[in-house]
């Protein structure tokens, strides 16, 4: 199994709800990271896990909650999101931490979320 | 901190080459390539992580130039699957820090 599953692949959400988007490897990746990505930008770095720990968090509000269950999971729960927010969520795995990564990442291939 | 590359956009033929380059500010440790396609993840290419390395294949390589903190994606002999966004990573030593670079939207037509 050589890919990265995330769902829902779309999600409509009003400024009031709580959800959550899943994201799950069989890989045996160490690593696990969220992105955000807005059209026609790159992905931006939100939140990386090493071995289950949250070691980086880019400065993201509040109402976007990581959460790391086990190595082949990682969620993100959302909470009174603001419109602005509406974006590709991608999530994706590496062999290893960030500073002895010797490959690349592997994507999945993202929810669409729409905050109304 | 992130990375710059050029050009913004390119228009091909099939059969014809291109190179899109990606330079930092910053030392660079290791240097990513991936391709994305409109609505689609973005997929892994190739990862460079010795200055003056080169690596390839198919018809796509790349190389790394530690000196100028850059690395270059060739492209030769493009086909039509070869269109997509193509996005620069890159990890500088300091900051434990993984970059995208600003991207390059390649169209290649018949």
């Amino acid at each position: 199994d050589t890919e990265v599953t995330q769902t829902p692949k779309h999600l409509v959400m009003g400024m009031t709800n709580k959800k959550s988007l899943k994201c799950e490897q069989h890989m045996g990746h160490r690593a696990m990271y969220w992105y955000k990505q807005k059209a026609k930008k790159p992905p931006e770095l939100m939140f990386v896990y090493s071995y289950e720990k949250l070691s980086i968090n880019e400065s993201v509000p509040s109402r976007f909650s990581p959460e790391c269950p086990n190595s082949s999971l990682l969620n993100l729960h959302l909470h009174a999101l603001q419109p602005e927010d509406s974006a590709l969520y991608l999530c994706a795995s590496s062999p290893n931490v960030p500073d002895r990564e010797l490959h690349g990442y592997t994507f999945g291939s993202g929810t669409r979320l729409t905050v109304v | 901190q992130q990375p710059v590359q050029s050009p913004q956009a390119v228009i091909l033929r099939e059969g014809e080459d291109a190179v899109i380059n990606c330079s930092s500010s910053k030392a660079l440790y290791s240097v990513h390539w991936y391709r994305q396609k409109h609505g689609e993840a973005p997929i892994f290419l190739m990862i460079l992580l010795k200055g003056g390395e080169q690596k390839g294949h198919d018809k796509i390589s790349a190389s790394f130039n530690e000196k100028k903190q850059q690395s270059s994606l060739y492209l030769t002999a493009s086909q039509l699957s070869y269109s997509g966004t193509y996005f620069c990573g890159t990890y500088i030593y300091t900051g434990n820090q993984f970059y995208f670079g600003t991207g390059t939207s390649l169209t290649v037509i018949p």
